[in-house]
């Protein structure tokens, strides 16, 4: 169990056109969702926490206005990379939670690879 | 700032061998420590799992210790397979759902 799935795994787009992603938790209900980003050779960034039907919490330095994210049921989040310019090209990864093992862990995407031309 | 730093950032063993990887920490609070295992173009998948009072916890043949006095962590790979070729992540939680990350030791097993 805790399967989690991503649309596209990969996906090339003109710059100055927009993206979506979409992150499905197959086989459980999350009430929250996670979106990173990873760079070649670093770690993981947090992005934004996103809790179904309620407004995505972005951290510092993330464009809420550029980075969308909506979270309309308990096993759908997506996140839409508006205008998008060559800098976004990265692999975003998303995450889902449950309980697990007395904390919540965070089950992740197979991520999808983004290249901005 | 929480800290997360890995050692070493790559190595390469041969198959059959064992190799340990090292995680220091300055997170506070503290909730638990993760080990992940991150294939090339893929997501992180989760090995281990420990909360403040857990010394060990083994997965096959993957055995992580947590010293939580020295802020310290270390996976330890038995007999290393070829399979094992990935980017391992030392994550550690302030809470339910807060990570930091390490930037992760790369490991390449070969024959």
């Amino acid at each position: 169990g805790a399967v989690v799935s991503q649309h596209p795994s990969r996906v090339i787009c003109k710059s100055g056109t927009s993206v979506k992603i979409e992150c499905r938790s197959l086989d459980f209900q999350a009430t929250t969702m996670f979106w990173y980003r990873q760079f070649p050779k670093q770690s993981l960034m947090l992005m934004a926490t996103s809790n179904e039907g309620s407004k995505a919490t972005y951290e510092q330095g993330v464009e809420k206005d550029k980075f969308l994210i909506n979270h309309a049921s308990l096993t759908l989040s997506t996140l839409t990379v508006t205008s998008a310019h060559p800098e976004d090209s990265s692999f975003y990864i998303c995450s889902a939670s449950r309980p697990a093992e007395g904390t919540y862990e965070q089950y992740f995407g197979p991520g999808t690879r983004l290249t901005v031309t | 700032k929480n800290q997360v730093e890995q050692s070493p950032q790559s190595l390469i063993i041969l198959e059959g061998k064992n190799c340990t990887l090292q995680c220091n920490y300055t997170v506070s609070p503290f909730s638990n420590l993760r080990w992940y295992k991150q294939d090339t173009g893929r997501g992180p998948v989760s090995l281990t799992i420990m909360t403040f009072s857990e010394n060990t916890k083994s997965n096959g043949r993957y055995t992580a210790t947590l010293d939580a006095d020295t802020k310290q962590s270390s996976l330890h790979i038995t007999a290393s397979q070829l399979s094992d070729s990935a980017s391992y992540i030392c994550v550690v939680s302030e809470d339910d759902y807060k990570l930091s990350f390490g930037a992760g030791t790369t490991v390449t097993v070969r024959a």
